[in-house]
């Protein structure tokens, strides 16, 4: 059964600082993405990472994925209060079509 | 272009009183997925459907909740007999014929069973 964990859960920070989110999943798959919800809204697609190694860059926010090690990272950097949310990593089941599995998300709060 | 549209937003619904969940997916995306997210959870897969057509029901509970996708209108989410534990946020997703690599939220409904 295909498992997708994120940590951390939480996560305060400073603006200005720079922090990474891990997005760890259990079994081949070859589409993660990431999305962002804010309270209340649905969820905004962020990136799509289709193959090893693959980085994608918006803004102040970094994605990148590796397959062999079954692991995307989201880094943000000089964070600013804009980007307070829940940040969601997914994979794609095995499926055709393929069902999303999501990880727990991470909440982050940049404070001033 | 119009995005994923579900309505209603918020529905409320007593114990034991039945719960019609609509989607209509982006123009041209004949992919829809249906989710469901608990408080403080993340999202849960419950459904996938193409018109007509049932394809991976494995996060559906076995009872009260059904789901539809007919040649024409929206996509249904069913719950008979709703439970306090039915409380949550549904959310419709849908994707093109031609690629599923990403899919588009809609807004969701918010279930509140009293």
């Amino acid at each position: 059964e295909l498992k997708v964990e994120q940590n951390p859960l939480f996560l305060s920070m400073q603006e200005g600082k720079n922090y990474t989110i891990y997005c760890n999943y259990s079994t081949t798959s070859d589409r993660l993405y990431w999305y962002r919800q804010d309270p209340g809204k649905s969820l905004e697609s962020l990136f799509v990472l289709l193959s090893n190694g693959a980085v994608k860059q918006e803004g102040r926010l970094m994605a990148s994925l590796d397959t062999k090690a079954r692991l995307s990272t989201l880094h943000i950097t000089a964070a600013v209060h804009d980007l307070s949310a829940t940040y969601f990593c997914a994979v794609r089941g095995a499926t055709q079509g393929g069902k999303l599995i999501f990880g727990q998300g991470t909440e982050l709060s940049v404070k001033p | 272009n119009a995005g994923v549209m579900q309505n209603p937003r918020h529905l409320v619904r007593r114990r034991g009183q039945e719960a019609r969940l609509r989607c209509s997916p982006m123009k041209g995306h004949s992919h829809v997925y249906w989710y469901r997210q608990l408080p403080e959870e993340g999202l849960k897969f419950m459904v996938y459907l193409q018109k007509e057509n049932i394809i991976d029901e494995s996060g559906m509970p076995k009872e009260r909740f059904s789901a539809e996708f007919p040649k024409e209108g929206p996509s249904i989410l069913r719950i008979q007999q709703v439970v306090r534990g039915d409380s949550a946020a549904y959310f419709c997703a849908s994707s093109p014929p031609s690629s599923t690599d990403t899919q588009y939220f809609g807004p969701g409904t918010r279930l509140t069973v009293l």
